[in-house]
Parts: structure tokens; sequence; C-alpha cells
């Protein structure tokens, strides 16, 4: 199993909505990431977990709340958005960086979850 | 974060014609991916390069890690409608923990 999946698949909410993203993986990797993408441009990095702790957070406001419940789970809880957070949510997978694991050193995607704050 | 410079940013090319792309960066990788998104969908893995001067090819795909170790290239040959799509670079050092630093893009159209 290689893949990385992502749900739902496209959301809409209102600014005062509380909802979720998840994304699953069972590839064996520790390190989970969150990335935020608008249209034609490069994923940005919101949020990455390494052995389910967190352990980059690249300045994302407190709206976004993620979440590692075990190795093969990721969430993204989401309050209190605004129409600007409307993107594609990107959750990606990949071994730990380290000498043995150097080859290993590749994200992996899912499809995402567009959504769409109104 | 750090952002790789890609370029062309855009490339309009008939069906049949090879395409060149590449990317630069002002720091150092040990690792250099290339990916391809289609719309609506995340980015695929297309080509992973691990050492400077690595040439890995796969299919019509072509990819090369620079021998500074700042650069990298990827080459389509023969391209096909399916091409079309938004293609990223991507670095990697593993000092820097989980850190993977993007490229801005290049968005490939493919004229039947």
């Amino acid at each position: 199993d290689t893949e990385v999946t992502q749900t739902p698949k496209h959301l809409v909410m209102g600014m005062t909505n509380k909802k979720s993203l998840k994304c699953e993986q069972h590839m064996g990797h520790r390190a989970m990431y969150w990335y935020k993408q608008k249209a034609k441009k490069p994923p940005e990095l919101m949020f990455v977990y390494s052995y389910e702790k967190l352990s980059i957070n690249e300045s994302v406001p407190s709206r976004f709340s993620p979440e590692c419940p075990n190795s093969s789970l990721l969430n993204l809880h989401l309050h209190a958005l605004q129409p600007e957070d409307s993107a594609l949510y990107l959750c990606a997978s990949s071994q730990l960086p380290g000498p043995l694991f150097s080859r290993a050193n590749v994200l992996t995607f899912g499809a995402g979850s567009r959504l769409t704050v109104l | 974060g750090q952002q790789l410079n890609q370029s062309p940013q855009s490339m309009f090319i008939q069906e049949g014609e090879d395409v060149s792309m590449n990317c630069t960066s002002s720091s150092i990788f040990n690792t250099w991916l290339w990916y391809k998104q289609e719309p609506g969908e995340g980015p695929v893995l297309l080509i992973a390069l691990y050492k400077a001067g690595e040439l890995t090819s796969n299919g019509r795909l072509t990819a090369q890690f620079g021998i500074t170790r700042k650069d990298s290239f990827l080459n389509i040959s023969a391209s096909i409608p399916s091409d079309v799509g938004i293609y990223f670079c991507a670095g990697h050092y593993s000092n820097t923990g989980n850190q993977f630093y993007f490229g801005t893009g290049t968005s490939l159209t493919v004229i039947p």
C-alpha cells in the first residue's frame, strides 16, 4: 500500500463552522505533513509531525489545529476560518531523514482536500 | 521558508517537442525531487535524485542532480498531451530535518 488517503475530497464551510480534514497512510512513515496550496503555486508547509509529535509549526494561525492520533492518522481541525483560507490542503508523509534512510527522503502526497470558506 | 527558483514559469509547446526545465537554490541539497501535479490532484513523484551528478530516467523523463548540489534539471522527450500539468522541483537536506523546499513550478501546456 503506497497511498496517502485524504477525506473529504471537497469541503464547503461557513466562517463560523467547525470541520476537520483527515489523512491516513499505511506505509510505515513516521513523519506526516500538512501543506496549503493556492492555485498554480507551490505547496506551503503548515505543520510537520515526527513520531506523532508536532515538530514544525510554520507560524500557522490558531484557527488551524493539527492532531496526530497515531502513526497512521493525521487530522486538521478547522474553526472560524476566513475566505482567504480557501485552498487545496495536502497531506504528505515520509520516512524520517537520516543517513540510513537518505534514499527514502521523498514526500508522498495525498490527492488533497479542496476547501472553500464562504 | 526557502523557495527554489524554477524556470521557465510556463511553457507552451507542440506535441512531439522536447521540454527542459531547471531549478536552482542558494543552498546545497542531498536530495532533489521532481513532481507533477494535475488539476485537482496532489503532486505525484516522478524522479528522485540522491547524488551529485546523478542522471536518472523514468520513461521519457530524465532528471539530473547538478554537480554543485544547488541545481537540478528535468527533461521530457517527445511530449504528449498527457504531459500537461505543473512540474515542481523540491530539495531536501538531511541536516534540516523534515524540511522539503519547493520550486515555484513550471506550467506545461502541450498543443496537439
